[in-house]
């Protein structure tokens, strides 16, 4: 595998279901984002994990969780969600470097439906 | 604080003929620029970036942006559109002082449209 995976690409769930998305990143990158993109808005970012910190966006609702065991793998915890929930969740991960040009590296996301 | 703005929506031109699509920013200090262009059902990929010196710019695909610090610009160009350029394009700025979590703004994207 190479570059970003992310799983399930698909998923279909309840509001008072509880699931797990999947990041995983083969680049040796030191940061991790997720990302909520919704239909002709824009890319609104959710949680960084990177060398030092997690940095939170305060209007992203408790209902998603973040987890990031390790530098290579991230993952989205989500429970009873409300369908306007649905959106394609996408991580990506990047190399700091010290002229701070690095960019990111997205996975394909997963397309999450609340019904 | 940083934003971006893509004014279009929605972008047509014909194939052979040149493309511009275009981004407009503002930051507090001096920007870091990107594109990135998202394919149907795949996530954003990198076309290229603004870090400093020459205010052109050459990417992936043959694709070439502009900075302009007077206009606060950064329009994506190309002298000659293919229909595999149909596309999502997304500009996206940070601040070089934005902290160390090293956050990007993204646009709203524009759809491009290559017509045969």
């Amino acid at each position: 595998e190479t570059g970003v995976t992310q799983t399930p690409r698909h998923l279909v769930m309840g509001m008072t279901n509880k699931k797990s998305l999947k990041c995983e990143q083969h680049l040796g990158h030191n940061a991790m984002y997720w990302y909520k993109q919704s239909a002709k808005k824009p890319l609104e970012l959710m949680f960084v994990y990177s060398l030092e910190e997690r940095v939170e966006n305060n209007s992203v609702p408790s209902r998603f969780s973040p987890e990031c065991p390790n530098s290579s793998h991230l993952f989205l915890h989500l429970h009873t969600l409300q369908p306007e929930d649905s959106a394609l969740y996408l991580c990506a991960s990047s190399q700091f470097v010290a002229s701070g040009g690095e960019w990111q590296f997205f996975g394909p996301g997963t397309r999450l439906t609340v019904l | 604080a940083q934003s971006v703005a893509q004014p279009e929506d929605q972008v047509n031109v014909a194939e052979g003929n040149p493309l511009t699509v275009k981004c407009t920013y503002s930051v507090s200090g001096n920007p870091y620029l990107f594109w990135y262009v998202q394919y149907p059902n795949r996530g954003l990929q990198f076309l290229l970036k603004y870090i400093t010196g020459d205010n052109l710019v050459k990417g992936s695909y043959g694709f070439e942006a502009e900075f302009n610090k007077s206009q606060t610009s950064f329009h994506l160009k190309k002298p000659s559109a293919l229909v595999s350029d149909s596309a999502l394009y997304f500009c996206a700025v940070r601040d070089r002082s934005s902290g160390s979590a090293r956050q990007l703004t993204f646009g709203s994207g524009t759809q491009l449209t290559v017509l045969p």
